[in-house]
């Protein structure tokens, strides 16, 4: 009855390849986030998803393209790993605005 | 842009003693949340505030919102164990509902038994 799941938990790759990381939440939620969390532990908004229309695009490499099939996943699509890309990936989902956000458990993206 | 700053870092107590966290925004605070993150793991809603002189107390941690002076406090009674872990201040850039949270860089606390 996990609220915001994430898969996989870990994932190691070489540098150039292409990965995905699924997010599912069952809370009905309309609203959907990707952050990242750096080595230092900084947490930084990625992308934000509002009934399956993007909302928020901040910063982020054209290489990372987000995609929401339903108001209840948003997949990450990262293509050509970079060694910088390493770091913990976490899914959110909030009902809206102005209401706090519940974290998935994170993906932690290795890339040698 | 909008900057949150926690102190301190990092800190260790001793189990039993009280402590608070500091976080002050650069800009006025549209909303402020705290999360707690245990090491490896995803984030812990703790407590949302959203007006000047809000405070909120859940168990043991107490948070406090001071509008005017930009800054939230976190305060933790009678420290356990089972309070160690990385807690996060995020706030709402924006007035009106900004779907983003920006977060503060955090502070690692330990609790030695």
């Amino acid at each position: 009855d996990t609220a915001v799941s994430q898969t996989p938990k870990y994932l190691v790759t070489q540098m150039g390849n292409d990965k995905s990381i699924k997010c599912e939440q069952n809370l009905g939620h309309d609203t959907m986030y990707w952050y990242k969390q750096d080595s230092k532990k900084f947490l930084k908004i990625m992308f934000s998803y509002n009934n399956k229309e993007l909302i928020i695009n901040e910063t982020v490499p054209n290489r990372f393209s987000p995609k929401s099939p339903d108001k209840a996943h948003l997949n990450l699509h990262i293509n050509s790993l970079e060694l910088g890309d390493s770091a913990v990936y976490f899914c959110a989902s909030s009902a809206g605005t102005n209401q706090k956000q519940y974290f998935g458990p994170g993906t932690r993206l290795t890339v040698t | 842009s909008q900057e949150l700053e926690q102190s301190p870092q990092s800190l260790i107590v001793q189990e039993g003693k009280n402590l608070t966290i500091n976080c002050t925004s650069s800009k006025t605070l549209y909303g402020l949340y705290w999360y707690k993150q245990k090491y490896g793991e995803g984030l812990i809603f703790l407590m949302m505030l959203q007006k000047g002189g809000e405070e909120k107390s859940h168990e043991k941690i107490t948070a406090k919102l001071d509008e005017k002076k930009q800054q939230s406090s976190l305060h933790i009674t009678a420290s356990q164990p089972s309070h160690a872990g990385i807690y996060l201040c995020g706030a709402r850039p924006t007035q009106g509902g900004s779907e983003k949270l920006v977060f503060g860089k955090g502070t690692k606390l330990t609790v030695n038994p």
